[in-house]
């Protein structure tokens, strides 16, 4: 079975504290995702990365930044976290490679990461 | 990304059948409907899949019409368990990351 792991189910922060989400897969998977859900907004796309050391921004990438150093580990990271990232954090892998044109783009996620910054 | 398009509530009594629609009235030839849940307070998990043949697994079957424009998603035998929010998607496999809607808050009834 495909494992997405993340470091901390929940995590309070203060504001401007620098913030590090951690995600892990253990399924050799090429693409990994953030995403933040929010009541009444559903899922909205942090960052996404196809492949170590690339990312690409979804729809709501500012405050935020990635880093993907490692195939199996994407981070997230809120440089000064601010009262309106208080929320669900949820993380993705999927193993479509889009350079061999080959795979799945069916997606496992974590159990999420429940952030409230005050 | 075709839209999709469910309602937002269903309620089903414990031990029927569940059948969720989605309509995709624009899907293109090659995208394919993806169905997730998500209960409570965890993280999205994936059901099934298909493109144009109906697909079964061992959680549920995947109906899709014969002019793509509309799938259902079934629960043989709805339990308590299968209460949650149930989304329909549709996305070119590979091309773009996959993008959740609001989806369906499927209630299961004892």
């Amino acid at each position: 079975d495909v494992k997405v792991t993340q470091s901390s189910r929940y995590l309070v922060k203060r504001t401007g504290e620098k913030v590090f989400l951690e995600c892990v897969q253990d399924m050799d998977h090429e693409n990994m995702f953030w995403y933040r859900q929010d009541p009444g907004l559903g899922l909205r796309l942090i960052y996404f990365s196809y492949d170590v050391k690339m990312k690409e921004k979804g729809d709501i990438p500012e405050g935020y930044s990635v880093s993907r150093e490692k195939k199996e580990r994407f981070s997230l990271i809120l440089e000064s976290a601010s009262t309106n990232q208080t929320s669900m954090y949820l993380c993705a892998s999927s193993l479509f490679s889009r350079l061999a044109g080959i795979g799945t783009d069916t997606q496992y996620f974590g159990p999420g990461t429940r952030l409230t910054v005050l | 990304d075709a839209k999709t398009t469910q309602p937002p509530s269903m309620d089903c009594a414990e031990g029927r059948a569940a059948n969720l629609p989605c309509n995709h009235s624009t899907i293109s030839g090659n995208e394919y409907v993806y169905w997730y849940r998500q209960i409570h307070s965890q993280g999205p998990q994936y059901i099934i899949h298909g493109l144009k043949n109906n697909e079964t697994n061992e959680m549920a079957s995947l109906i899709i019409t014969e002019d793509r424009k509309s799938s259902t998603l079934i629960l043989p035998h709805a339990t308590l368990r299968d209460t949650a929010v149930y989304y329909c998607i549709a996305s070119y496999s590979g091309n773009t990351p996959l993008v959740f809607g609001k989806g369906t808050r499927l209630s299961v009834i004892a």
